[in-house]
């Protein structure tokens, strides 16, 4: 069965960096859009940052230009780099499948998340 | 404050049907781009209910259903059983913030 597993969350002072990684199985990477998306304590789902199988990257306006979405196509496994941080920045961080369609994209398959705390 | 808007909770007995809504405006729903929906059990990954308006992925149960009508949509469930108890949300494209965008989620309580 198709998985994503995210690693690389933790506990990070404000201003720092963290590397979030995503691995997957059974589907190629770099074959597919992948996206990011985070949940806030408390909050609704939030969409962070896309890839697409050509290699453009898209970044909603909270991130854009502190965070990176890449991958690294001999692993099979995609990337968050995020630095910068901020107090705002605390959430449960999902990979995601993106299926893409002529009328919008959306999310097939979600890992189980990585938790980011800033804080100091 | 969420680009698309939903009802904060809704509740239900076992058996019955709830609707959850969506309202979004001209730069998404009203652009043409088709709502999604998720359901999301707390510590677990979110799975996908409905996409394309009112399609159902292998595996989801046909008490699930979708429609979109204009800048609104709704996720229809019936038969509503315990296991039904999850948060909800719905998604999109917005051309404003050039993304996607989700609601601020439906907590379904079964009562």
């Amino acid at each position: 069965e198709l998985q994503l597993v995210e690693s690389g969350g933790g506990l990070v002072q404000p201003g720092g960096s963290l590397r979030l990684s995503c691995a997957a199985s059974v589907f190629t990477v770099a074959n597919n859009y992948m996206s990011w998306v985070r949940q806030a304590p408390g909050k609704g789902l939030e969409w962070v940052s896309l890839i697409y199988s050509g290699g453009s990257t898209y970044y909603a306006d909270s991130v854009k230009g502190r965070f990176s979405i890449s991958r690294d196509d001999s692993k099979n496994t995609l990337y968050l780099q995020m630095n910068s941080l901020r107090a705002e920045d605390t959430a449960v961080y999902y990979c995601a499948r993106v299926l893409p369609t002529l009328r919008g994209d959306y999310f097939d398959y979600w890992g189980q998340g990585t938790l980011v705390t800033v804080s100091s | 404050q969420s680009v698309l808007t939903q009802p904060p909770s809704v509740s239900g007995a076992p058996g019955q049907r709830v609707t959850i809504s969506c309202t979004g405006s001209s730069s998404n729903f009203g652009a043409g781009h088709d709502v999604n929906w998720y359901q999301h059990l707390p510590g677990t990954a979110p799975k996908l209910l409905i996409y394309g308006n009112n399609n159902r992925p292998s595996g989801v149960p046909d008490r699930f259903s979708g429609s979109k009508s204009g800048t609104s949509a709704s996720l229809a469930i019936t038969g509503l059983q315990a296991e039904d108890e999850a948060d909800y949300y719905c998604q999109s494209y917005d051309n404003s913030l050039s993304g996607s965008v989700f609601g601020g989620g439906t907590k379904l309580t079964v009562l």
